[in-house]
């Protein structure tokens, strides 16, 4: 079934430590995007690609990075994970700029 | 800086009622608006997407309107289900920014049998 599969599910993770969330896509979508989704404050944009080879920060970059070295994968990592790291996070992708967004199920993290 | 706004912030019917979610936008000049649906712990669904020189969509008992002068969007659900108990979320594109969503807060609908 065409998709966005994000990995993990759900992580535990120390304060400190490294950390990447992964997502692929298999519609061949251009544009990739990570969220962050905190209740009382709703999806926020992390960072994003409208192509592979090129990435842009949304709102709320700091603290994240991400690459996009092909079409379908567009890894977020955490360089030392912070508690207000803790959050659902959505990848998501779009076929051109008036395309729907399709999302992933969503990673939950928690930095304890 | 755009801001999204939904109300009600939560909403609760009975099964077989019309019923009309609000979303409102700050700044006009947008490139499309979307309405979502997020179930429980899982991600969310595109239901409509309306572009900025469209005035409404539909699909099946969903309509959504699009008002851009007066930065207002409807989702209009008719003969509402228990299944259609969910957040529903709306969310625009600014008018260059190539897919970067501004969302609301969303709804939290529940249709009680």
């Amino acid at each position: 079934i065409a998709g966005i599969t994000q990995a993990p599910t759900s992580q535990i993770l120390a304060a400190g430590r490294r950390m990447t969330l992964r997502c692929t896509q298999d519609m061949r979508h251009n544009a990739m995007y990570w969220y962050r989704q905190d209740l009382g404050l709703g999806l926020r944009l992390i960072h994003y690609s409208n192509t592979a080879g090129t990435t842009g920060k949304g709102e709320v970059p700091d603290g994240y990075s991400v690459s996009r070295a092909n079409t379908d994968d567009f890894p977020l990592t955490l360089a030392s994970a912070v508690p207000s790291q803790t959050s659902v996070y959505f990848c998501a992708s779009s076929a051109q700029s008036d395309s729907p967004l399709h999302f992933g199920n969503g990673t939950r993290l928690t930095v304890t | 800086k755009q801001e999204v706004t939904q109300i009600p912030a939560a909403l609760s019917v009975p099964e077989g009622e019309n019923l009309v979610l609000n979303c409102s936008f700050t700044d006009s000049a947008i490139y499309n608006l979307q309405w979502f649906r997020q179930d429980p712990g899982k991600g969310l669904t595109s239901l409509l997407l309306i572009q900025s020189s469209q005035r409404e969509q539909t699909s099946g008992r969903l309509n959504a309107s699009l008002d851009k002068s007066s930065g207002r969007s409807t989702l209009y659900i008719a003969a509402s289900q228990p299944g259609d108990s969910a957040t529903y979320l709306c969310a625009v594109v600014g008018g260059t920014s190539y897919g970067k969503l501004t969302f609301g807060q969303g709804t939290i609908l529940t249709v009680h049998p």
